[in-house]
């Protein structure tokens, strides 16, 4: 059973540039959850979609958006980037919503730096 | 809202010798629990977690946690370490309920010396 692959591995951008990342869930998985690691913040929730809906949100600014599709992939945009957006982005997936054994199941990430 | 804290940043430790890794969390409401490793350049692989029933709660690779209700901690243990433990490990929360969103300590870093 393939993992959750997120596309691209390392990207390099500018300030004030604009970037979108994509994360295939693992076949079935209708939950996608998307974070933001930095040495600084450590890990932190960016937010969830379920059936194409985004179900929670955490406290980024609207720079960051994301969408769901209808085949449960998901991709995330960050606009006007700032240097402080360099980060590695994890999704993670889940079973739908009446299987709450709660466990995510992580990419290998997504390296944003700007510079 | 939940915290989650983790006590240690860095933990060496010689191989074949026992270690654990400590984690605090306060929440207001009840949680489920979890540990992850993180292997360089890897994405989070779930160790552990703990969602009822037994406190005690055996995970992959030999490590297992107790949960501890009373001082809401959720301490991670091995009895022998492994070089190829080394790697950071996050703690995290989620509230119960159908959200996904976990809260993450701040991590410890493992690290087994020959």
């Amino acid at each position: 059973k393939a993992g959750v692959t997120q596309t691209p591995r390392y990207l390099i951008k500018t300030r004030g540039q604009q970037v979108t990342l994509s994360c295939s869930p693992i076949s079935g998985h209708r939950s996608v959850s998307w974070y933001q690691q930095t040495p600084g913040q450590g890990l932190q929730f960016l937010f969830e979609y379920f059936s194409e809906t985004q179900r929670n949100k955490g406290n980024f600014p609207g720079r960051f958006s994301g969408r769901q599709f209808s085949n449960s992939r998901s991709e995330m945009n960050v606009s006007t980037l700032e240097l402080g957006d360099s980060a590695l982005y994890l999704c993670a997936s889940s079973l739908a919503a009446t299987q709450n054994t709660g466990e995510l199941f992580f990419g290998e990430g997504s390296r944003l730096t700007v510079l | 809202a939940q915290s989650v804290t983790q006590l240690d940043s860095q933990v060496p430790v010689f191989e074949e010798a026992p270690v654990e890794l400590r984690c605090n969390y306060s929440s207001s409401v009840s949680v489920y629990l979890f540990w992850y490793v993180q292997y360089p350049n890897q994405g989070l692989q779930l160790l552990l977690k703990y969602l009822s029933g037994s406190t005690l709660v055996k995970g992959i690779n030999g490590f297992e946690a107790e949960f501890n209700k009373s001082q809401t901690s959720f301490h991670l243990r091995k009895p022998s370490v492994h070089i190829s433990d080394t790697a950071e490990y996050f703690c995290a929360v989620r509230p119960l309920g159908s959200a996904r969103q976990l809260t993450f300590g701040s991590g410890t870093q493992l690290t087994v010396l020959p």
